[in-house]
């Protein structure tokens, strides 16, 4: 069983939709979770950070996190054709020093 | 604030040639480093973090090595380059502990012919 999992996609949805993009994790113990955005032929970028449950709204993001569940969302509100990339989740343990990377999940966000 | 510079942006290499990729750090100090690989398609793959010089942890076994020469440099190094070692190869730093992300550089393609 792999630490993430995350759809490999290709998620498509239409201009102003919501995407909506999931992450599974396998460590109980895991307390930071990242998204990051990795445009093609570019190298990935934090786009959010959540450690508690709950929602985390920045802008056009929200994070969910769900520790019983063991999963984190990335929701994209209006989506934008320039948020089409590869979305990677990342999640870690405190102090850890190191993050278990899924493999991503392509967003195609058609005009 | 900080800055993460990588270099050199794409290199094509020979089978069998060596390899030296420097990734440095500015702003901060006694950050924690990291080099990741990501293969056509696919995820990233970590392959070194150093939390200190001389403490670097290796997390597969192949035939590249790094080293922390100073605080704020990272060198990702071969000897003998395999075809396999192509890809996107990507150094990070974050400050102690990792809790609050990494910041990657702008990544060496690497392309072994």
């Amino acid at each position: 069983q792999k630490e993430v999992e995350q759809n490999s996609g290709p998620l498509s949805v239409p201009e102003g939709a919501i995407a909506s993009l999931n992450c599974t994790y396998s460590d109980r113990g895991s307390q930071s979770f990242f998204w990051y955005r990795q445009y093609s032929g570019k190298s990935p970028e934090l786009i959010m950070s959540i450690y508690s449950n709950g929602d985390k709204e920045d802008g056009r993001f929200t994070a969910q996190l769900n520790k019983a569940s063991q999963y984190v969302s990335l929701l994209i509100r209006d989506s934008q054709p320039s948020d089409s990339a590869t979305y990677l989740c990342a999640v870690s343990r405190w102090n850890f020093n190191k993050f278990y990377f899924g493999s991503g999940t392509k967003l195609n966000v058609k005009p | 604030s900080q800055t993460i510079h990588q270099w050199p942006a794409t290199l094509v290499q020979p089978v069998g040639s060596p390899l030296s990729l420097e990734c440095t750090v500015e702003g901060t100090s006694n950050p924690n480093l990291y080099w990741y690989r990501q293969a056509a398609g696919r995820g990233l793959q970590l392959l070194f973090y150093s939390i200190g010089i001389d403490q670097i942890s290796s997390e597969v076994p192949q035939n590249l090595s790094a080293s922390r020469p100073q605080d704020r440099q990272f060198i990702l190094s071969s000897k003998k380059l395999l075809l396999s070692d192509s890809g996107f190869y990507l150094c990070a730093w974050s400050v102690q502990s990792a809790n609050y992300g990494y910041t990657f550089g702008s990544g060496t393609r690497l392309t072994v012919v």
